[in-house]
């Protein structure tokens, strides 16, 4: 079993709507929990990151962590066709970790 | 600043050749690392450096060497390459080891291997 389980999708949904990404994971030591957005044929980049269980928000971009499920999610709102891209979330045991987990990325795709 | 660069941007070798992949940041990171990126496999630690002298293995280190002779740069060789080492290598930075989460990726070498 991977430590990070993400759902490869690929996602497809219609410009304006709420796009819900998630991942679940094993190991209880994770406390550090990032997004990255990946667009094609480039390097992922740092969406956002979270420490332990919350919400954070970033304009239309809230990343949400309950410990208590080991489940982690990010939502989009008023999803706009320059949010197409591939999502990986990522985790850590500790604050610059020398190691990061990532999970396998969801494809998304917002239509116009 | 160019960030993070990676050379070169796609190369095919033949099984059993040896290669270097090279890697070069500007922004006097401490902390560098190789990845690799398969399809349904997220990406995946392959060594890591926390500063020039220093490098340590990650997830899946066979088959790959590396160095880390100066701050800015950190190649990774592929002693022997194997059709499984067909994938796409990214390199990335951070500040530090310790006290930074965000790494800075490069753009990536697609590597085939036949």
């Amino acid at each position: 079993q991977k430590e990070v389980e993400q759902d490869p999708g690929p996602l497809s949904v219609p410009e304006g709507a709420i796009v819900s990404l998630n991942c679940t994971y094993s190991n209880s030591a994770f406390q550090y929990f990032m997004w990255y957005r990946q667009y094609s044929r480039k390097g992922p980049e740092l969406l956002m990151y979270t420490y332990s269980s919350g919400n954070k928000e970033d304009g239309r971009f809230t990343a949400q962590v309950d410990k208590s499920s080991k489940y982690i999610s990010l939502f989009i709102r008023d999803s706009q066709p320059s949010d197409s891209a591939t999502y990986l979330c990522a985790m850590s045991a500790a604050q610059g970790a020398q190691k990061l987990v990532f999970g396998q990325g969801t494809r998304l795709t917002i239509n116009p | 600043n160019a960030g993070v660069t990676q050379t070169p941007k796609f190369q095919v070798l033949k099984t059993g050749q040896s290669m270097t992949l090279q890697c070069a940041q500007d922004m006097n990171h401490e902390y560098m690392s190789w990845y690799r990126q398969d399809p349904g496999m997220g990406l995946r630690l392959i060594h890591y450096s926390v500063g020039a002298g220093i490098t340590d293995q990650g997830e899946v280190p066979n088959g790959y060497n590396v160095s880390r002779s100066t701050t800015e740069d950190f190649p990774l060789r592929l002693l022997s390459a194997a059709p499984s080492q067909t994938s796409v290598y990214f390199c990335a930075s951070r500040l530090d080891g310790r006290g930074e989460v965000e790494q800075y990726f490069g753009p990536g070498t697609r590597l085939t291997v036949t």
